[in-house]
């Protein structure tokens, strides 16, 4: 049974760099069949994607447009756990981020959410 | 980017009635390899989504098969044979043919 267990601070200043962890268990980081996202939350944007991470005999990233300068996701086979930066961020940036396995198109596994306050 | 849109936004049902709730796509989710790239998932209170159907009509595992995904193209229908108390939260399709995957606005819905 693959779970996804997200770690990470709560509140972060703005103009600072938003840092979360998904530990990965049951599964592989480097799977072959499968990628890693996340996938934020507010109530002014809904539900969406920020990007992902995968492995097809060498590393992949895509990430969305809105966020593309300021994101970076990375895999850590050693800890099998993905990682999302999100550097400059401001108050728009509060949101609940998920973590999330990618499967057949879908996204069937999700981490429990981090609610990320962006305030001084 | 392909906007998804959703209809009802909101819908009180009985428990034990059959419900259905629409998704369309600004552009058409049928890949060349013949799947719709149409995923719906539930968020119920407090937790986080799960994935009901994916590839327009699969269900996921351990989805109870009163939950049923159709549609082709950019018209796409999840029905519940008979909605039960558990089933309540809020509905989302998403698109997952092409980055940046985009979701639907979410449709609530709650028992009457």
């Amino acid at each position: 049974q693959v779970q996804l267990q997200q770690s990470g601070p709560g509140l972060v200043k703005p103009s600072q760099t938003l840092s979360l962890t998904c530990a990965i268990s049951g599964d592989s980081v480097s799977s072959d069949s499968a990628t890693y996202d996340w996938v934020r939350q507010s109530p002014s944007r809904g539900l969406e994607w920020l990007g992902r991470t995968y492995y097809r005999s060498k590393w992949y990233n895509d990430y969305a447009e809105s966020v593309k300068s300021r994101i970076t996701i990375n895999p850590d086979t050693s800890k099998n756990q993905v990682s999302l930066q999100l550097i400059s961020v401001t108050p728009e940036d509060t949101a609940v981020y998920y973590c999330t396995k990618g499967y057949k198109w879908a996204f069937d596994i999700w981490g429990q959410g981090t609610m990320v306050t962006v305030s001084s | 980017d392909i906007v998804m849109t959703q209809s009802p936004l909101s819908l009180p049902v009985t428990s034990g009635e059959p419900a259905s709730i629409s998704c369309r796509s600004s552009q058409s989710l049928l890949h060349s390899n013949g799947n719709n790239h149409l995923d719906w998932y539930l968020q119920k209170p407090g937790k986080s989504p799960q994935l009901l159907i994916y590839l327009g009509s699969n269900r996921a595992s351990g989805v109870p098969d009163r939950f049923s995904g159709s549609g082709s193209g950019t018209d796409f229908t999840l029905k519940i044979s008979r909605v039960e108390a558990e089933d309540v939260g809020v509905y989302y399709c998403m698109q997952g043919l092409q980055t940046p995957f985009t979701f639907g606005p979410g449709t609530k819905v709650y028992i009457k």
